[in-house]
């Protein structure tokens, strides 16, 4: 069974820089895509990101310039740095698998089969 | 951007009940619609994908229908363990909107 652990800093300060991290275990990192979801509190989810460990990235168009992902660069582990962090960064982040089944029209249905736990993130100074 | 649009927000029922929640498009999306449960202090699950399928060992007292643009979530013969938010999520290549949720209490 495929385990997501993330790990991120708890508390930024505002303008910094939220360098989260996720632990993959129990499955490859290299035949999935790979996502991060966060949740400030009190809302819904919003996807900030996806990447495939050979492939592009994807980023949220309202957060592109601010966003930077990666996968196995440290081995089992993908990665997402969120930059010139303000008090609306403030959420509970996410990680996930992005998996895919085959579609009646020859296309392809995407979804996110396995998450983490979540990881809470403040801003602060 | 697609967008996508959740009724009700919230909604109160009983164990035992029957009940739909609405998720629209504002394009049509064909049947690549999610759904996740989501219960307070943990993340998504994923119940439903394609609009119709269940996914893993999902009950099968809940069951996706829809096309297009409009989309419903029913879960029959409500159980305690049901009572949470659900999510609604347009997943096709490159696009994977939420709604904004239906929380369903007591």
């Amino acid at each position: 069974q495929v385990y997501l652990q993330p790990s991120g800093p708890g508390l930024v300060k505002p303008s910094e820089t939220l360098s989260l991290t996720c632990s993959v275990s129990g499955g490859p990192i290299d035949l999935y895509y790979w996502a991060w979801v966060r949740q400030p509190p009190g809302k819904g989810l919003e996807l900030l990101a996806y990447t495939y460990i050979r492939g592009n990235i994807y980023y949220n168009p309202s957060l592109k310039s601010r966003l930077t992902m990666s996968v196995g660069s440290s081995g089992a582990q993908f990665s997402l740095s969120l930059r010139s962090v303000t008090a609306a960064d403030a959420a509970v982040y996410y990680c996930a698998r992005r998996a895919s089944s085959y579609s009646p029209t020859g296309s392809y249905f995407y979804y996110m089969d396995v998450w983490g736990m979540g990881t809470a993130v403040t801003v602060s100074s | 951007d697609i967008q996508m649009t959740q009724s009700p927000s919230s909604l109160s029922a009983s164990v035992g009940d029957r009940v739909a929640i609405t998720c629209r498009a504002s394009q049509n999306i064909d049947t690549y619609l999610n759904w996740y449960q989501q219960k307070a202090g943990e993340a998504p699950k994923l119940l439903i994908y394609g609009a119709t399928t269940l996914h893993g060992d999902v009950p099968s007292r809940f069951s996706g229908s829809g096309s297009g643009t409009e989309f419903t979530l029913t879960i029959s013969n409500l159980q305690p363990e049901d009572f949470a938010t659900y999510y609604c999520q347009h997943g096709s290549d490159d696009h994977f909107t939420f709604g904004h949720g239906t929380k369903v209490v007591i």
